[in-house]
């Protein structure tokens, strides 16, 4: 079975700077898919951003990027220039090639400090 | 209403009575998913619909019943439930149910309260 480990529950960061959050996680599959998802307070979960496992390349999206180190099983997101709007909990899922199951990790909390 | 949408957003009942949470998309879809989100847990995959047929049952206790009339349309008629079943509701879709390639589009939640 899959698993996915978050180990930062919460985290702080002044407006504009740079926050990286770990996620790490377990599994026996060559191919596969990892995500970052964020929840907003009261608001509703969307994708950030995504990567597959067979892409070398690390993933992208504005000022989300990951640092995906396939070896390490590790899946950490940096966030540039942070903004108010990014405070919301962040989760880190991993889905099998094929599949539709998400397994998500625990969730850490983000808060952008002005 | 765009996306997805589920009603009612916030519920509180009793362990007798019966209710059932409602999710709609909007976006053309042929997948629907509930998920449970309890404080301090991981989201938790409780069922998959694909074409309206159920093809995943993560182990859900029986007073938990799913029902997917159509593509668009997901309910979770409850019974019975006790109070370790209070937690956040959530549902998404995904355009197909068998291919991981698809993002998954979730639903604000129905906060749900067990007395």
């Amino acid at each position: 079975a899959q698993t996915v480990t978050q180990s930062q529950p919460e985290m702080s960061v002044q407006e504009a700077e740079t926050v990286t959050l770990s996620c790490t996680y377990d599994t026996s599959e060559n191919n596969y898919y990892l995500f970052w998802y964020k929840q907003p307070p009261s608001r509703q979960m969307i994708l950030v951003i995504r990567q597959e496992a067979y892409k070398q390349q690390n993933a992208t999206e504005n000022r989300f990027s990951v640092n995906f180190q396939k070896a390490a099983k590790s899946f950490s997101l940096k966030i540039s220039d942070s903004q108010l709007g990014d405070t919301a909990m962040y989760f880190c899922a991993f889905m099998k090639w094929w599949g539709n199951k998400l397994v998500f990790g625990a969730g850490t909390i983000l808060r952008v400090k002005s | 209403e765009t996306g997805v949408t589920q009603t009612p957003r916030h519920l509180v009942m009793g362990m007798t009575n019966k209710k059932s949470l409602k999710c709609e998309q909007h976006l053309g879809h042929n997948a629907m998913y509930w998920y449970k989100q309890s404080a301090k847990k991981p989201l938790e995959l409780m069922f998959v619909y694909s074409l309206e047929e159920r093809v995943e049952n993560n182990s859900v206790p029986s007073r938990f019943s799913p029902e997917c009339p159509n593509s668009s349309h997901l309910f979770l008629h409850l019974h019975t439930l006790q109070p370790e079943d209070s937690a956040l509701y959530l549902c998404a879709s995904s355009l197909s149910g068998y291919t991981s390639t698809d993002t998954q589009y979730f639903g604000p939640g129905t906060r749900l309260t067990v007395l």
